[in-house]
């Protein structure tokens, strides 16, 4: 059964830099599928960060990707994100997930992992 | 950037009832739209994808249709673990956007 997990700080102070892990099991992360990142603030509607295969291949959302590094780590099966010069705006909950790339679906999800950002 | 429109966004019905949402797209974008079901506290759950193909595992009362620009989740029986925000997502181009979500809440 495959399931992600995520782990990092629950709180970040404002101008630093994000980092987030998610550990995969069940599945080998160099093994296919894509693998991404999508947030939600708290009370509002999902925001799609970034979708990547290991082999390197990346799908950006513009509007973040100048703030965002995304890296692979398949000998830990996990994979990380960091966001720098985060606002308050950046609060939000951060799920990392697995993603079929044939129909772009999003077929499994961690629980998510709250992210504050205040000074 | 493609916006993803759903109607309506929140609803009341009771157990048993027939309910759809509506899911507009500003430009076409085949059939690249996955639909999600999101309980209080939890992840997104898949529940649909290209459309109208049904996620392993999830209940045959649930159903999607629509090409191009105008989608639909149809719930056939509204049961009470159905009671959730739904969220529409297109696939068609960067960057994937998401429906503002529709909440479903009990009559």
């Amino acid at each position: 059964q495959v399931q992600l997990q995520e782990s990092g700080p629950g709180l970040v102070k404002p101008s630093e830099t994000l980092s987030l892990t998610c550990t995969v099991s069940g599945y080998s992360i160099s093994s296919g599928y894509y693998w991404g990142w999508i947030r939600q603030p708290p009370g509002q509607g999902l925001e799609w960060i970034e979708t990547f295969h290991h082999s390197g291949t990346t799908y950006h959302n513009p509007s973040l990707r100048s703030r965002v590094t995304t890296s692979v780590d398949t000998s830990k099966n996990q994979f990380s994100l960091k966001l720098s010069s985060v606002t308050a705006a950046d609060t939000a909950i951060y799920y990392c997930a697995r993603v079929v790339f044939t129909s772009k679906q999003i077929d499994y999800w961690g629980q998510g992992t709250l992210v504050t950002v205040s000074s | 950037d493609i916006q993803m429109t759903q109607s309506p966004s929140s609803l009341s019905a009771s157990v048993g009832d027939r309910v759809s949402i509506t899911c507009r797209a500003s430009q076409s974008i085949s059939k690249y739209l996955n639909w999600y079901q999101q309980r209080p506290g939890k992840a997104p759950k898949l529940l649909i994808y290209a459309a109208s193909s049904l996620e392993s595992g999830v209940p045959s009362r649930f159903s999607g249709s629509g090409s191009g620009t105008d989608f639909t989740l149809t719930i056939s029986s509204l049961q009470p673990e159905d009671f959730a925000t739904y969220y529409c997502q297109q696939s068609y181009g960067t960057p994937w956007t998401f429906g503002q979500g529709t909440k479903v809440e009990i009559k």
